[in-house]
């Protein structure tokens, strides 16, 4: 079974805190992360991908990627009320052409 | 900027009628596929589509099915809607970077 795990929360934060996200995949041949955001009652978007081992930034947000141990996390910076969303972490197993795999999201809350 | 679009915003159907499901890309994708979303239970894949006249079964197919006849546009359909078809179904097409670009999704209800 492809699984891929994530605390379901809320997490919540303060403002202009760091916000911590993490994910857990089974597939310990999977190649390609994703991390997409959405708000209530919108559809999904993606804010970040990574492919390789360590850290990936892009603005407010870090990717963070350990295929030894199986797990993506996502860092949000200076965190603000408009970051309160579900956040789906994605994962392409294996490095066929399979479909993307979600994981159930996990809700986060900024507080003002 | 890819744009997805899906035949409804919001559908009432009663129990029994055959319901179509719409979702139409304009970015040439040649992967397309079909989630209900749920509370709880997240993004659960129904079928997607690699290509045209092509289909393969996601992880819940059952009481569904799906035509691709055209790359822009990829069907679901419900044989014989039921109660627990109620739901959010969102469309999907994908990039060749597997990036997933979403519809903004239809709320089915069936009475």
């Amino acid at each position: 079974q492809k699984e891929v795990e994530q605390n379901s929360g809320p997490l919540s934060v303060p403002e202009g805190a760091i916000a911590s996200l993490n994910c857990t995949y089974s597939d310990r041949g999977s190649q390609s992360f994703f991390w997409y955001r959405q708000y209530s009652g919108k559809s999904p978007e993606l804010i970040m991908f990574i492919y390789s081992n360590g850290d990936k930034e892009d603005g407010r947000f870090t990717a963070q990627l350990n295929k030894a141990s199986q797990y993506v996390s996502l860092l949000i910076r200076d965190s603000q009320p408009s970051d309160s969303a579900t956040y789906l972490c994605a994962v392409i197993m294996n490095s066929g052409n399979t479909p993307l795999v979600f994981g159930k999201g996990t809700r986060l809350s900024v507080i003002a | 900027d890819v744009k997805v679009t899906q035949s409804s915003r919001y559908l009432v159907k009663r129990t029994g009628e055959k319901v179509f499901l719409e979702c139409v890309q304009d970015m040439d994708h040649e992967n397309m596929f079909w989630y209900r979303q749920d509370p709880g239970l997240g993004l659960r894949l129904i079928y997607f589509s690699y290509d045209v006249k092509m289909k393969e079964k996601g992880d819940i197919p059952e009481g569904y099915s799906v035509s691709r006849e055209k790359k822009e546009r990829f069907s679901l359909i419900l044989e014989s809607a039921s109660t627990n078809q109620t739901s959010m179904y969102l469309c999907a097409s994908e990039d060749n970077d597997n990036e997933q670009f979403f519809g903004p999704g239809t709320r089915l209800t069936v009475l």
